[in-house]
């Protein structure tokens, strides 16, 4: 079963709007941690924040903020005004503590909302 | 500058060969990890490692072959016997424990069967 769920597969907006990316996480352990990536059409995948599930504060940097909410199982990411620069896709990511031992902590991603800014 | 290297960025593969993907990383990271993402995907594990001579298979490691050497450098072969091999290929490492740490990623390499 899909751990993240990634509901937008692509959005379109016009520069300077605020954008908002969805993510449902799936896990019954108590200790997770919870990742945002971001992939410019180069390729690689840039981290952008990382937040563990005790810590329910929301984060703000620059025009990215991030809104985690347990009670809903989301960890939605916001970009404001947002710039050509932006367009990219970006993926959320969940590391369980437990359940994810057998795996070496590897990263489950959600499939990616692909985001278009355009001019 | 300290990061992770992938080679080649491109490659392309004749039907019935195999071909190894290059992954080596100087951030003195224990944890290292094969990813395979196909169009409109996300990331799937194929294989990863937590130290030198020492591996697991992840969820989608029939096809595949890796091995850890050395602590920096975690090839992955690509096998003929990997029916559908056409994707991007993303290296990654972590330091240990692993548990809630950042995973930090490689440029990618893209593999075509032609």
């Amino acid at each position: 079963a899909q751990k993240v769920t990634q509901a937008q597969t692509e959005i379109s907006v016009v520069e300077k709007e605020d954008v908002t990316l969805d993510c449902v996480y799936e896990t019954r352990d108590t200790t997770y941690y919870l990742f945002w990536y971001k992939q410019p059409p180069s390729g690689e995948l840039v981290f952008l924040i990382r937040r563990n599930s005790f810590d329910e504060q929301n984060e703000i940097s620059g025009r990215y903020s991030w809104n985690f909410q347990k009670s809903t199982s989301s960890f939605n990411f916001t970009i404001t005004a947002s710039q050509v620069v932006d367009s990219a896709v970006y993926f959320c990511a969940l590391s369980e503590a437990r359940s994810n031992s057998n795996s070496g902590y590897a990263l489950n991603f959600g499939k990616g909302t692909s985001l278009l800014v355009t001019p | 500058d300290g990061g992770i290297t992938q080679s080649p960025k491109y490659l392309f593969r004749k039907e019935g060969q195999n071909v190894t993907l290059s992954c080596e990383q100087n951030l003195n990271h224990d944890a290292m990890y094969w990813y395979r993402q196909d169009p409109g995907q996300g990331l799937r594990l194929i294989y990863y490692s937590q130290i030198v001579n020492d591996f697991q298979k992840g969820d989608i490691a029939e096809g595949y072959s890796v091995s850890r050497e050395k602590k920096e450098s975690f090839p992955l072969t690509v096998t003929s016997a990997q029916k559908n091999p056409t994707a991007f290929y993303l290296c990654a490492s972590a330091t240990l424990p692993a548990v809630g740490n950042t995973i930090y990623f490689g440029e990618g390499s893209w593999l075509t069967v032609v």
